[in-house]
């Protein structure tokens, strides 16, 4: 079956610093792949995706690429704010069969705090 | 945003007792879906619906049903809670059904079984 690991959290940073949360999945087709946020109190918004091999997906400062040969989705920062303390789910959708419905398989979330 | 709203919000119900939660979107997306988040699991899928009348199951059904009447109404029901149902519940939404759609997500309710 499909399943999606994230680095064990919870994460703490100084504002303007490096972010990497790592993300690797199994899946038994060809899924797209999801970075998916939290804020307090919120629903999840997206924040960004890929949807095939080598394909990178940016928004708000953050990227993450779809690395295939590696079966790892890692979304990185280069300079983190306060503003982006929040919980981070990484997410696949399998095509196989294309009958996915759309269906989502999530990690466990990494949680982030950011320092001033 | 997408239109979604959630009731209720937050609800505290004893086991045993019957418990419908409401999604409802005003987007018109023939996708629908309802997860529970607990800490440790990330989100996971309950139930969804591919159009009114049509549902199947999720990773974690068990204990729970569903309907869906019209397009913008999913509703999730916990026959007889029981404690291990705490939680938070989220509806999503999603246009086409495609693994390349994104989903949009309701603000959640938060769930507690005495």
């Amino acid at each position: 079956g499909n399943s999606v690991t994230q680095m064990e959290g919870p994460v703490t940073l100084s504002e303007e610093a490096f972010l990497t949360i790592n993300c690797t999945y199994t899946a038994t087709g060809y899924p797209s792949l999801f970075w998916y946020v939290q804020y307090p109190g919120e629903g999840l918004q997206l924040l960004l995706k890929a949807t095939k091999a080598d394909d990178k997906g940016s928004n708000k400062g953050f990227e993450a690429t779809y690395r295939k040969e590696t079966t790892s989705f890692h979304l990185e920062k280069g300079s983190v704010q306060v503003s982006d303390s929040a919980v981070y789910f990484c997410a696949l959708s399998d095509l196989k069969g294309g009958t996915s419905y759309g269906k989502l398989t999530f990690g466990q979330g990494t949680i982030l705090t950011v320092h001033p | 945003d997408a239109g979604i709203t959630q009731s209720p919000r937050h609800k505290v119900t004893e086991t045993g007792t019957p418990v419908t939660l409401r999604c409802h979107q005003t987007e018109n997306h023939r996708y629908m879906y309802w997860y529970r988040q607990d800490p440790g699991h990330g989100l996971r899928l309950i139930h969804y619906s591919y159009g009114v009348k049509d549902t199947d199951k999720g990773e974690v059904s068990d204990g729970y049903s569903v309907s869906r009447s019209k397009t913008e109404d999913f509703l999730l029901t916990l026959e007889s809670a029981t404690s291990s149902q705490t939680s938070v519940y989220f509806c999503a939404i999603s246009e086409s059904g495609l693994g390349t759609d994104t989903q949009y997500f309701g603000p959640g309710t938060r769930l507690t079984v005495l």
